[in-house]
């Protein structure tokens, strides 16, 4: 059974970093594209980043293009968040998801998602 | 302000049909193949349509999508309580250079 567990949210101060984890397992990680999707309270889905099988390509949306960095360890099939300059507009739930093709491009749709870790940015 | 425009409620009895449309444009949906993905409340996403049309196993025949030009729509027959959910469709945006999803639409089974 697949099953991705993310962890790591919590409440930070505006300008503070917080790094998120995904554990994946029931499938073999390294063969797969893998993305974080946040979803702000009361808001829709918003993806936010993906990071190729082998960690060479990563890509990001603008808003948080210099401030989050995507990465993950195949070793311990898990994938990570690095979260620096925290902002308000920040604040959301952060889904792991899982692109579904085991392919060098990937299919831009999600296929498994985790049950999500809440970050929240106030002071 | 979401790329993609849906409609934020809709709604139908139990038993009855409803459609919940997702506009773009030829940047998005327009040239790429669009999903679709089912939240029920205080759940992940699950994902119900992927390439336009097509279910995962499991997602009963209930469920479709098609697509005309920069619009696409999820259509769910045979509505039943537990339906109840928001809806969200997503695709790749040429332009951006990112996945991007409609503001999604709260289906209520009346």
């Amino acid at each position: 059974e697949v099953q991705l567990v993310e962890s790591g949210g919590g409440l930070v101060q505006p300008g503070g970093s917080l790094r998120l984890s995904c554990a994946a397992s029931g499938f073999t990680f390294s063969s797969y594209w893998m993305n974080w999707v946040r979803q702000a309270p009361g808001k829709g889905l918003e993806w936010v980043a993906n990071i190729k099988q082998d960690g060479s390509e990563k890509y990001y949306v603008n808003s948080v293009k210099g401030r989050f960095t995507i990465s993950r360890d195949n070793a311990k099939n898990s994938l990570y968040l690095q979260m620096n300059s925290l902002r308000a507009e920040d604040t959301a739930v952060y889904y792991c998801a899982r692109d579904p093709i085991i392919a060098a491009r990937p299919l831009y749709y999600f296929d498994y998602w985790g049950q999500g870790t809440l970050v929240t940015v106030s002071s | 302000q979401s790329v993609l425009t849906q409609p934020p409620s809709v709604s139908a009895a139990p038993g009855q049909k409803v459609t919940i449309s997702c506009s773009g444009s030829s940047s998005n949906i327009g040239n790429n193949y669009v999903s679709w993905y089912q939240q029920l409340p205080g759940t992940a996403p699950k994902l119900l349509i992927y390439d336009i049309h097509k279910r995962p196993s499991g997602i009963p025949d209930r469920f479709s999508g098609s697509k005309s030009g920069t619009s696409a729509t999820l259509g769910i027959t045979g509505l039943q309580t537990g339906d109840e959910a928001d809806y969200y469709c997503g695709t790749w945006d040429s332009s951006l250079s990112a996945v991007v999803f409609g503001g999604g639409t709260k289906l209520t089974v009346l």
